[in-house]
């Protein structure tokens, strides 16, 4: 079974710095996605950002990156000039060949301090 | 375009009472998702539909919970009867195809005392 880590339950940076998230996972697949969700305190999650695992360029969106070591089975988010509104959880998810549902990591409670 | 639709955003039951959860998908997402949050945890998946075909329950506790959907659009979960344990947010999310990206609703929080 695929297994999604998250090692840091929380971080705090200043606003405008740039802060990165660690995200490890196991799986036996070679096709796969990886996605990043955000959970603000409303509880909606929102897709930050995705990378297929047979693309070896990093996915960008905007202020946000990923540093995707496909070897080593490592997936962090990085967030460049953090804002306030970027205060959340943000959730590491994995997903599989096919519609499966998403394997999620226990969350980075991330608080972005004025 | 409408996201994912939930209902009710709150629930609080006692225990050994029956409780239904509903979702509306995105219009035209023929994938449906069930997940269980509890506190301080990543989402977990309950169940997964095709349409109106369920393909994944394999982590739905079947002696208390049940899904359905019908016409392969709305879909509801429910609980009968309520354990203490079930106190969590149910998400329901939707996707279209194969582009493996999930749009969740706001999830339902339930209580159960």
């Amino acid at each position: 079974a695929q297994t999604v880590t998250q090692s840091q339950p929380e971080m705090s940076v200043q606003e405008a710095e740039t802060v990165t998230l660690s995200c490890t996972y196991d799986t036996s697949e070679n096709n796969y996605y990886l996605f990043w969700y955000k959970q603000p305190p409303s509880r909606q999650m929102i897709l930050v950002i995705r990378q297929e695992a047979y693309k070896q360029q990093n996915a960008t969106e905007n202020r946000f990156s990923v540093n995707f070591q496909k070897a080593a089975k490592s997936f962090s988010l990085k967030i460049s000039d953090s804002q306030l509104g970027d205060t959340a959880m943000y959730f590491c998810a994995y997903s599989g060949g096919g519609a499966d549902g998403l394997t999620f990591g226990k969350g980075t409670h991330l608080i972005i301090q004025p | 375009e409408a996201g994912v639709v939930q209902s009710p955003r709150y629930k609080i039951i006692e225990k050994k009472q029956p409780v239904a959860f509903w979702c509306n998908p995105i219009s035209g997402h023929n994938t449906l998702y069930w997940y269980r949050q509890n506190l301080g945890q990543g989402p977990e998946l309950l169940i997964r539909y095709e349409n109106e075909e369920a393909v994944d329950d394999s982590q739905l506790p079947k002696d208390r919970f049940s899904a359905e959907r019908l016409k392969g659009v709305d879909s509801t979960l429910k609980i009968q009867p309520a354990e203490l344990g079930d106190s969590a947010v149910y998400l329901c999310a939707s996707s279209f195809g194969l582009t493996r990206e999930q749009y969740f609703g706001p999830g339902t929080r339930l209580t159960v005392t």
